[in-house]
């Protein structure tokens, strides 16, 4: 099932690199998220856009920032990597109730 | 802001036994309350919801009860199967669709 999907599938790079994270929903959901997993498998939501607006802003570094080009699409790029950026981000949508993850990216920092 | 905590955290069963899983939540304002299961390696994927003016709701082998009223939801799973093995969250929507999830519990069903 394709109905979200990000690339990369697994980020490995060094510390202090930027690298960027993209998502795509095919549901023609209004919301769409980013949630980050640890290696403790808790997912903590980071943001949220609303019809490419910013609507939830989570205490996240500010080398972390989002972008919404249009309503299907949601990226995130994170600046100055550190060691403890290393997780699993899951990009999600939602129209109304019903959320959807789309297939996460391991990023590792080394 | 809303705070679900969820428990246990690990659960072993038998294959054929019952398994329980429950969350409490902070916020009367929540009002929508999804259970999602991970596999290892995979993403979180819906099995089943509530929404806030029912009390229960079932789907084949697998039951969702609220308790407004105490603010505690729970997931039932009855005649377990090895493939039901996974993490279960549960989760709480709040205002402008922000979703708070439970810290996760792994279950084991033992063939």
């Amino acid at each position: 099932d394709t109905a979200v999907s990000q690339t990369p599938k697994y980020l490995v790079t060094q510390m202090g690199n930027d690298k960027s994270i993209k998502c795509e929903q095919n549901l023609g959901h209004d919301t769409m998220y980013w949630y980050k997993q640890d290696s403790k498998k808790f997912l903590k939501i980071m943001f949220s856009y609303n019809n490419k607006e910013l609507i939830i802003n989570e205490t996240v570094p500010n080398r972390f920032s989002p972008k919404s080009p249009d309503k299907a699409h949601l990226n995130l790029h994170i600046n100055s990597l550190e060691l403890g950026d290393s997780a699993v981000y899951f990009c999600a949508s939602t129209q109304g109730q019903e959320q959807y993850f789309g297939p996460g990216t391991r990023l590792t920092v080394t | 802001g809303e705070n679900v905590e969820q428990h246990p955290s690990t659960l072993s069963v038998q294959e054929g036994d019952s398994a329980v899983i429950k969350c409490t939540y902070s916020d009367s304002a929540s009002n929508y309350f999804p259970w999602y299961k991970q596999e290892l390696g995979k993403r979180p994927q819906l099995i089943i919801d509530i929404r806030s003016n029912v009390g229960e709701k079932k789907d084949q082998r697998i039951a969702v009860t609220l308790n407004k009223t105490a603010k505690h939801f729970s997931l039932h799973i009855t005649e377990t199967q090895p493939e039901d093995s996974a993490v279960y969250f549960c989760a709480a929507k709040h205002n402008f669709n922000k979703f708070y999830f439970g810290s996760g519990t792994k279950l084991n069903v033992k063939p």
